[in-house]
């Protein structure tokens, strides 16, 4: 199993540009989470899908930022526009909706805004 | 990944030697309780569970162990190794029949071992 996938590893834009970071999770996981982690804040939750469904988003910063999860394949993540506060590295986790609390994290991409 | 950093606290180990990291939780109506490693430039791996009606669950070279009474969570880690080095974080959830629910986490303790 290849773990679940993030792309790009790392991305550097400046201030104002789209950003768009793209997650794969395991086959089979049902439900999937994006994080973000900095040093003040530690790993916070920002949203999470439950079969392709938004299930709880209230830890999206602002209206900057999207997701959308199309199929249970493939989920997004949207910055637009970027700010230089955004700089952090973003996760992408999933897993099987009965075992929530065992989720399998992505590499994580780190996001550079100047 | 990155590895919270600067100001969190800090475990030396020599290796070999038992480690113990500890973490205090907030909330009284978790169901489940885990520990997640994180090495640096990685992200966060499950390592073990313990559901709130236990207070001992052992693993292989881990044990953990929850003390609702003062809201205590610890990690024991037998004979630590140069891999076990990373930051670990303590993580709390509840969980609600038919949807999937968040992970609180918790500030994180790094681990460093010794030679």
């Amino acid at each position: 199993d290849a773990g679940v996938i993030q792309s790009p590893r790392h991305e550097v834009t400046e201030m104002g540009q789209e950003v768009t970071l793209r997650c794969k999770p395991i086959s089979g996981h049902n439900s999937l989470f994006w994080y973000r982690q900095t040093m003040m804040r530690g790993l916070e939750l920002l949203i999470y899908f439950n079969n392709n469904v938004p299930i709880d988003d209230s830890g999206m910063p602002e209206d900057r930022f999207s997701a959308k999860m199309p199929n249970a394949s493939f989920s997004t993540l949207k910055i637009q526009p970027s700010e230089p506060r955004d700089s952090a590295v973003y996760f992408c986790a999933s897993s099987t909706q009965g075992l929530a609390y065992e989720q399998y994290f992505g590499p994580g991409t780190r996001l550079t805004v100047t | 990944g990155e590895s919270v950093g600067l100001h969190l606290p800090t475990l030396s180990v020599q290796e070999g030697d038992n480690s113990i990291i500890n973490c205090a939780y907030s909330n009284s109506a978790s169901d489940y309780f885990i520990w997640y490693k994180q090495e640096s430039g990685k992200g966060p791996q499950f390592i073990i569970d313990i559901r709130s009606n236990m207070d001992k669950r052992q693993g292989q070279r881990v044990t953990v162990l929850l003390n609702k009474t003062v809201k205590h969570l610890s990690l024991q880690i037998a004979a630590t190794q140069p891999g076990d080095s990373a930051v670990y974080f303590c993580a709390e959830i509840g969980l609600n029949t038919g949807t999937a629910s968040k992970l609180t986490f918790g500030t994180g303790t790094r681990l460093q071992v010794t030679l």
